[in-house]
């Protein structure tokens, strides 16, 4: 299947402090990109759609001041966290949607981040 | 409000015998169905996917829709202690991937 590469697998950073992490689609091409963010015992609660070269569209909720999304081209896409805060802490999920015929669609999940603030 | 609920277990089966997960949802303009499975600190991976009424099986796996009832199930046969995982289901209302989770499902397989 598809390999889609998260990077980095885990940050521990100090409160304020910006945090870049990557999603890389690495055997196709990723015109759709989605960022999800899951709290221990809870869900994945999507945060935003990153389209390549438009502007990402966030969830209700999400600040898009605060998390940063930039997908410059068809393989990767780039979640910011910036002046990050513990109740950022969390682990932070890329997905991307391999596009096919009908229900040959399928989406790819990165390996995720777990993100540490202090 | 779009809503996918799950028991969220723990649900705990002996080695080699039947796991079945259940879910439902709120939406029922929702079109496609999947289940993924996810180890601690790990992300999803899918398991199945189900677009119509009815039963679809790959290997032990056996995946159940019924969009009246708008429930959504998932067989383990065999279950090993290897399934042991949380176990998402997720809906879609469109073709645009923009998936709504549930809670997921705690199971364990007892050796």
């Amino acid at each position: 299947g598809a390999v889609v590469s998260q990077h980095p697998s885990r940050v521990i950073c100090k409160s304020g402090t910006s945090v870049k992490i990557e999603c890389r689609s690495l055997d196709f091409q990723a015109t759709t990109m989605f960022w999800y963010r899951q709290f221990p015992k809870q869900s994945l609660m999507l945060m935003a759609t990153s389209n390549e070269g438009s502007k990402a569209t966030y969830e209700q909720g999400v600040e898009k001041d605060k998390f940063l999304i930039n997908h410059a081209s068809l393989t990767l896409s780039t979640l910011t966290v910036t002046s990050a805060h513990p109740e950022d802490s969390s682990f932070y999920i890329c997905s991307a949607r391999v596009s096919g015929v009908g229900t040959n669609e399928k989406l790819f999940f990165g390996s995720g981040t777990q993100l540490s603030v202090l | 409000q779009k809503e996918v609920e799950q028991n969220s277990g723990p649900l705990s089966v002996p080695e080699g015998a039947i796991a079945s997960l259940n879910c439902t949802y709120s939406d029922r303009g929702s079109q496609s169905f999947f289940w993924y499975r996810q180890y601690s600190g790990k992300s999803p991976e899918l398991i199945m996917s189900i677009y119509s009424n009815g039963d679809k099986e790959d290997g032990r796996f056996t995946a159940q829709l019924n969009k009246a009832s708008q429930y959504v199930s998932l067989l383990i046969r065999d279950s090993q202690p290897s399934d042991s995982a949380t176990y998402l289901c997720a809906v879609n209302r469109g073709s645009n991937y923009k998936l709504t989770f549930g809670k997921g499902t705690l199971l364990t397989v007892n050796p």
